[in-house]
């Protein structure tokens, strides 16, 4: 059964800081990986999709790894901003059918 | 816009009671999803349909079942709610090996 499990659960930096948001996975059978943000009271947006034969998705001051072998995925955030303070979700789907199975998430905050 | 929209926003209701919550996609994705975040903000899934078949059901109670007229609706009906019931419902979909879209969550409360 997938697991996934996100570290750190909390972290709290001031802005302009890079920061970084580990992913890991127990089971390397995956199709893709998906980060998300989700603001407090609110849905799930999404953030960046890695399919399992890329290593790697950009999109803006955002970029996210992953290592499906190893079973890792990290979302680097540069230059962080008061605005990115959020829940971070890493989520992978696995064969099939499956759904995504969740982290438990990374809640930022982002110190003005 | 595109998107997946559920209703209502936020469900207040007695013990005991059935309610249901509506799911609808305008994204022409092949499959829907029902998840449940609990109040330590976790997210597992319920269920999941692919042209109108149930493929996943994740040892969810009988008293939860997904209705899907149609590949762009999946709705969700809840028997004889209970405390523990309550909790943000999310649905979603995707297509394929693409990424998934969730709706706004629908907050269930029990009381």
């Amino acid at each position: 059964k997938q697991e996934v499990t996100q570290i750190p659960a909390a972290l709290s930096v001031p802005e302009g800081e890079n920061l970084v948001l580990n992913c890991s996975f127990t089971d390397s059978a995956i199709y893709n990986l998906q980060w998300f943000r989700q603001d407090p009271g609110k849905g799930l947006t999404s953030l960046l999709l890695i399919q399992s034969s890329q290593r790697e998705q950009t999109s803006g001051r955002l970029n996210a790894s992953l290592d499906k072998s190893s079973g890792r995925s990290t979302l680097y955030i540069a230059a962080s901003q008061p605005g990115d303070s959020a829940t971070y979700l890493c989520a992978v789907k696995g064969g099939g059918a499956d759904g995504l199975t969740f982290g438990k998430g990374t809640h930022l905050i982002i110190q003005p | 816009d595109t998107a997946v929209s559920q209703t209502p926003k936020y469900l207040v209701t007695q013990m005991g009671n059935d309610k249901s919550i509506k799911c609808e996609q305008n994204l022409g994705h092949d499959t829907m999803y029902w998840y449940k975040q609990d109040s330590k903000k976790f997210l597992k899934i319920m269920f999941s349909y692919n042209n109108k078949e149930l493929i996943i059901n994740e040892t969810v109670p009988n008293r939860f079942s997904p209705k899907s007229p149609d590949k762009a609706h999946l709705n969700l009906h809840i028997n004889s709610l209970e405390l523990g019931d309550s909790a943000v419902y999310f649905c979603a979909s995707s297509q394929a090996n693409y990424g998934y879209t969730f709706g706004s969550g629908t907050r269930l409360t029990v009381v």
